[in-house]
């Protein structure tokens, strides 16, 4: 099993750049999710799906967009960036339900300038 | 609304010493509770969890933590710190489909 994993590794925006980051998992989990890490600020979730078709808004979604065609894939798409977005990425998938640990990737970090 | 604080943004100890790190929820109601290391330039790897049952819980390299309901802590000890444990630590929540992470502990050994 790859686990989870994500491209790309690093990424440079200019402003105003759009662009996705892709996010894939091969263990069957019903649980996606996206989270940002800040120094000093932990992860903060942006957007998690519970399943194929099913995304909903974590505590930071504002400039962001996720969908889920499929239960492998599950890509963060950026609109229009920003320096507020610069910042290391995580994707994690897990089984559904509270117990159940989340399986983290290697992280994207993106730089906007 | 669900909240971890983690006391102690760096922890330094001596290489052999004991390590503790501090992890406090909110909730009226007891969570899951995880702790996951993060080595760097790496993703988050799970260390160890609670969900139910025994409330000292061991996880991998040594580590382990201990439920308590009455003080709502989940600290995470190591009996003797080894130059391989220097990392950033995170304790996190789980209710529902959400994750909540403390804002984390950057531990540094010393030899």
């Amino acid at each position: 099993n790859a686990g989870v994993t994500q491209t790309p590794k690093f990424q440079v925006l200019k402003t105003g750049q759009s662009m996705t980051l892709q996010c894939a998992q091969d263990m069957n989990h019903e649980y996606m999710s996206w989270y940002r890490q800040d120094p000093g600020m932990g992860l903060r979730l942006i957007h998690y799906s519970v399943g194929a078709g099913i995304t909903d808004q974590g505590e930071v979604p504002n400039g962001y967009n996720v969908s889920r065609s499929t239960t492998e894939d599950f890509p963060l798409r950026l609109l229009s960036a920003a320096p507020s977005q610069t910042s290391v990425y995580f994707c994690a998938s897990s089984y559904l339900g509270s117990s159940y640990e989340q399986y983290f990737g290697p992280g994207t970090r993106l730089t906007v300038t | 609304a669900q909240s971890v604080t983690q006391l102690g943004s760096h922890v330094s100890v001596s290489e052999g010493a004991l390590v503790l790190l501090r992890c406090n929820y909110s909730s009226s109601v007891p969570p899951y509770l995880f702790w996951y290391v993060q080595y760097p330039n790496q993703g988050l790897q799970l260390l160890l969890k609670y969900t139910t049952g025994a409330t000292l819980v061991k996880g991998i390299n040594g580590f382990e933590a201990e439920f308590k309901k009455s003080e709502t802590s989940f600290h995470l000890t190591k009996p003797s710190a080894h130059m391989s444990d220097a990392a950033e630590y995170f304790c996190a929540v789980s209710r529902g489909n959400q994750f909540y992470f403390g804002t984390g502990t950057s531990l540094t050994v010393i030899p």
